[in-house]
């Protein structure tokens, strides 16, 4: 295991396609999260997870964006029909219930 | 008012010299992770601490747990080393709360 991987790093896209970004934790860990960060400021909280099961949405996740882990394992976050608002990085992290978290190292996404 | 305060919001210094930047947390924690990230590239983890004090290569991060307050320290600092530092620290409610992050640029 080598920590926690996201794919895409950069992703590119034109206003109005959608995009989906890919999480894969640390194996044995049970809690996984995204955050968004925009420039200049610090990640904001969207969504987490305990094992497959969506525990809580923020506010910020509007009906655009949808995140799933389906078996508990990898996360998946798409968000459909982008606007250009939604440029920013997309961070993963994951956590076992003791330990302290690992993060990813994002992916940035571009809305042109 | 951000549970996770870090200072100072920019700084910039020359070559060599010895950096200090402050994290100021209100929520109770089991860690606080101190975080790099460069110029348009990812997040790197740098330190996860509970206590005391951990070092690696010229970076030192303290904590003092009854204060509530961490800092990071870069010794003999290098213009490589300019990018934004990021203090982040779990709630009760177990959602990672992050500081806006300090901005560090070193002129050579």
């Amino acid at each position: 295991d080598t920590g926690v991987s996201q794919n895409p790093r950069h992703k590119i896209t034109k206003r109005g396609q959608n995009v989906t970004f890919r999480c894969d934790p640390i194996s044995e860990h049970n809690r996984l999260y995204w955050y968004r960060q925009t420039l200049g400021q610090g990640p904001e909280f969207l969504t987490y997870f305990q094992n497959e099961a969506q525990l809580e949405k923020s506010r910020l996740l509007s009906d655009r964006f949808s995140a799933e882990r389906p078996k508990g394992s990898f996360s998946t976050l798409e968000i459909q029909r982008t606007e250009q608002g939604d440029s920013a990085m997309y961070l993963c992290a994951s956590r076992a219930d003791v330990y302290g978290y690992t993060f990813g190292s994002g992916t940035r996404l571009t809305v042109v | 008012k951000n549970e996770v305060e870090q200072s100072p919001q920019n700084l910039t210094a020359q070559e060599g010299e010895f950096i200090t930047i402050n994290c100021s947390y209100s929520v109770g924690i089991s860690a606080l992770h101190w975080l790099q990230q460069h110029p348009g590239g990812g997040i790197v983890s740098l330190f996860m601490l509970s206590s005391g004090k951990k070092k690696h290569g010229r970076l030192i991060a303290t904590i003092n747990i009854q204060e509530k307050h961490s800092s990071l320290h870069i010794t003999a600092s290098h213009p490589r080393d300019s990018a934004v530092y990021i203090c982040a620290a779990p709630n009760r409610d177990d959602k990672i709360i992050f500081g806006k992050g300090t901005r560090l640029h070193i002129l050579p």
